[in-house]
């Protein structure tokens, strides 16, 4: 079974570009997480989804970041205008969820973003 | 909100010894999920090992096992017969039991197995 992909593996940009990081999560999976890692502040989570629906934003860090998930097998994290400060890798998580009960996230292998 | 402290910023160990990574959370939960994670130098984060609060049984993975001590709020890694590919990041992690909430990480503990 395929994992939870994402693209681009790689981004390098300049300031001021829009940058748009994609994700796939597993199918079947009705729950869909955005993370970012830096050294300074570890892993952090950005956002999340279940059912398609945003859930938790509070962890976007400014306007200037926005995700949406149009169906149960695609969602994007953009940024727009990026900042250098924006650079760190980004990783998308999926899992399967109830009310009662939740499953271990399964993370995808992640997009490194590079702002210069 | 929770927290999760990795108190070991890097250790080092020979090849087959048995090496214990600590890790404390605070939470106001009573029902929850621990893990921990291995992030290898290829960044991908892997799930090694799971363990539900509300079970007393600590979650064993053939050389993984954990310690979870719920009433002082720790869940330690244990490792034995270490090896060469154990070489990495691991991070301790938090979810909050039911629904859909996200995982809280700690910082990390960078382990290194020397041959």
């Amino acid at each position: 079974d395929a994992g939870v992909i994402q693209s681009p593996r790689h981004e390098v940009t300049e300031m001021g570009q829009e940058v748009t990081l994609r994700c796939k999560p597993i199918s079947g999976h009705n729950s869909l997480f955005w993370y970012r890692q830096t050294m300074m502040r570890g892993l952090e989570l950005l956002i999340y989804f279940n059912n398609n629906v945003p859930i938790d934003d509070s962890g976007m860090p400014e306007d200037r970041f926005s995700a949406k998930m149009p169906n149960a097998s695609f969602s994007t994290l953009k940024i727009q205008p990026s900042e250098p400060r924006d650079s760190a890798v980004y990783f998308c998580a999926s899992s399967s969820d109830t009310q009662a009960r939740n499953q271990p996230q399964h993370f995808g292998d992640g997009t490194r973003l590079s702002i210069l | 909100a929770q927290t999760v402290t990795q108190s070991q910023p890097e250790m080092s160990v020979q090849e087959a010894e048995t090496v214990t990574l600590s890790c404390t959370y605070d939470t106001s939960e009573s029902n929850y999920y621990l893990f921990w994670y291995k992030q290898p130098p290829s960044r991908q984060m892997i799930l090694v090992i799971r363990q539900e609060a509300y079970k007393q049984q600590n979650a064993t993975e053939n050389r993984f096992s954990v310690n979870f001590q719920k009433a002082a709020k720790s869940f330690s890694l244990k490792i034995s017969d270490s090896q060469l590919g154990d070489t990495a990041m691991y991070f301790c992690a938090f979810r909050p039991g039911g629904g859909a909430d996200g995982l809280t990480f700690g910082k990390g503990t960078h382990l290194i197995i020397q041959p």
